[in-house]
């Protein structure tokens, strides 16, 4: 089965520093990569995905890039804000199930 | 918006109880999962269920069943709830066409 792995398991940033979350998958079968946030206490929410025919999507001041030959994909969180802080989770789509990665925990200090 | 609504946000249970916990969405989503989450093994699937009286197996299914009798309610079932199985527990519905999760707000048990 698909095996996705997260990095870093924590981030602390100062605010308004950018931030970068990477996961890596193992099988080129996943087509869809979708990035989840949880707050404390909190469900994960969908903030963004991508799709296997796109290389890089952007939502205000968060974007996805996605290298399908390296298999690994980013999350990229920019002029980063105190309510950014939350783990963030990927996932990958295969055969109608998805494989979550472990959780990044963003810290952004004030 | 699609609704997720999971019975209990917390449940306390004794080891070798059966415990039930429910997952009810207000959508026409076809599939509906059960996920558990624990601190740096992320989320992990137990079971889930692509249509009404159809359940497949997920990653960890050992000691959890689950029951789907109608569309809008999947039914995760602890045979006999030990320690192990202390966990956050979330429901995540999925329209047949594609897109991302729609979550629960999840259920926190503590097996004592």
């Amino acid at each position: 089965g698909e095996n996705v792995e997260q990095h870093p398991s924590t981030l602390s940033v100062q605010e308004g520093d950018s931030a970068v979350i990477k996961c890596t998958y193992s099988d080129s079968a996943s087509n869809y990569f979708p990035w989840y946030k949880q707050e404390l206490g909190k469900r994960p929410q969908l903030i963004i995905d991508i799709r296997s025919n796109v290389g890089e999507k952007k939502d205000q001041r968060i974007a996805v890039t996605l290298n399908k030959t390296a298999k690994h994909f980013s999350l990229h969180i920019t002029e980063t804000q105190p309510e950014d802080s939350a783990v963030y989770f990927c996932a990958a789509h295969n055969f109608n199930k998805f494989y979550f990665g472990s959780g990044t925990k963003l810290n952004v200090k004030p | 918006d699609v609704k997720v609504t999971q019975s209990s946000r917390y449940l306390v249970k004794r080891t070798g109880e059966k415990v039930f916990l429910e997952c009810v969405q207000d959508m026409d989503h076809e599939n509906m999962f059960w996920y558990r989450q624990d601190p740096g093994l992320g989320l992990r699937l137990i079971y889930f269920s692509y249509d009404v009286k159809m359940k497949e197996k997920g990653d960890i299914p050992e000691g959890y069943s689950v029951s789907r009798e109608k569309k809008e309610r999947f039914s995760l079932i602890l045979e006999s709830a030990s320690t192990n199985q202390t966990s956050m527990y979330l429901c995540a519905t999925l329209l047949g066409t594609g897109g991302g999760y729609t979550f629960g707000s999840g259920t926190r048990l503590t097996v004592v």
